[in-house]
């Protein structure tokens, strides 16, 4: 599968307790994006990279947040003291740069996050 | 910055009926556009994109498209619906260039619902 591959699919958690998702990009993407999809709502940009520098947050990325991307390859998105407004499906997506843009961006299956 | 409006957040359609999904965009630079498509618990698949050319534009599973700049408007269109069309359409934009993230903007989706 040469998709893009998030994980966990689901996360129930505590409020106040911390939790990481991971998303592994399409292998030759350089560029990977972070999404906050809510019920009933369009997915909300959160952040952006490029190989492994990030360009782009945010004002929904508050400071528990966190995004990286080492090395270029896999990402990681760590929420600490989680809030039950936090409970949302978070996105990954990746695709090429070249050109003027328009580059198809991918998206995988996305990570649930519920806070109790 | 850019915005996007779907104005119906459901459409009800019997099958084999044609159906009209609405898409309306603001920008103050020009922009590319999206349609994307998201299956119950599933993240999102392109449907199909415009950067230029034919102002109509053809997808996947018999969906188009026509981009209309004068009413900002990319509406998506199929003859022809089938009970398996029944998810969220997102229609989306971003912005044109070759230094910009081309970060998608979404508008609130539109559920299609198909009837037998």
């Amino acid at each position: 599968d040469t998709g893009v591959s998030q994980n966990p699919r689901h996360k129930i958690t505590k409020r106040g307790q911390n939790v990481t998702f991971r998303c592994d990009p399409i292998s030759e993407h350089n560029r990977l994006y972070w999404y906050r999809q809510t019920l009933g709502q369009g997915p909300e940009f959160l952040t952006y990279f490029q190989n492994e520098a990030q360009l782009e947050k945010s004002r929904l990325l508050s400071d528990r947040f966190s995004a990286e991307r080492p090395k270029g390859s896999f990402s990681t998105l760590e929420i600490q003291r989680t809030e039950q407004g936090d409970s949302a499906m978070y996105l990954c997506a990746s695709s090429l740069k070249g050109g003027t843009g328009g580059n198809t961006i991918y998206f995988g299956e996305g990570s649930w996050l519920t806070v109790v | 910055a850019q915005s996007v409006t779907q104005l119906d957040s459901q459409v009800p359609v019997f099958e084999e009926a044609p159906v009209e999904l609405r898409c309306n965009y603001s920008s103050s630079v020009s922009v590319y556009l999206f349609w994307y498509v998201q299956y119950p618990n599933q993240g999102l698949q392109l449907l199909l994109k415009y950067l230029s050319g034919s102002t109509l534009v053809k997808g996947i599973n018999g969906f188009e498209a026509e981009f209309n700049k004068s009413q900002t408007s990319f509406h998506l269109r199929k003859p022809s619906v089938h009970i398996s069309d029944t998810a969220e359409y997102f229609c989306a934009v971003s912005a044109l260039g070759g230094g910009a993230t081309n970060k998608l903007i979404f508008g609130t989706g539109t559920l299609l619902a198909v009837q037998p």
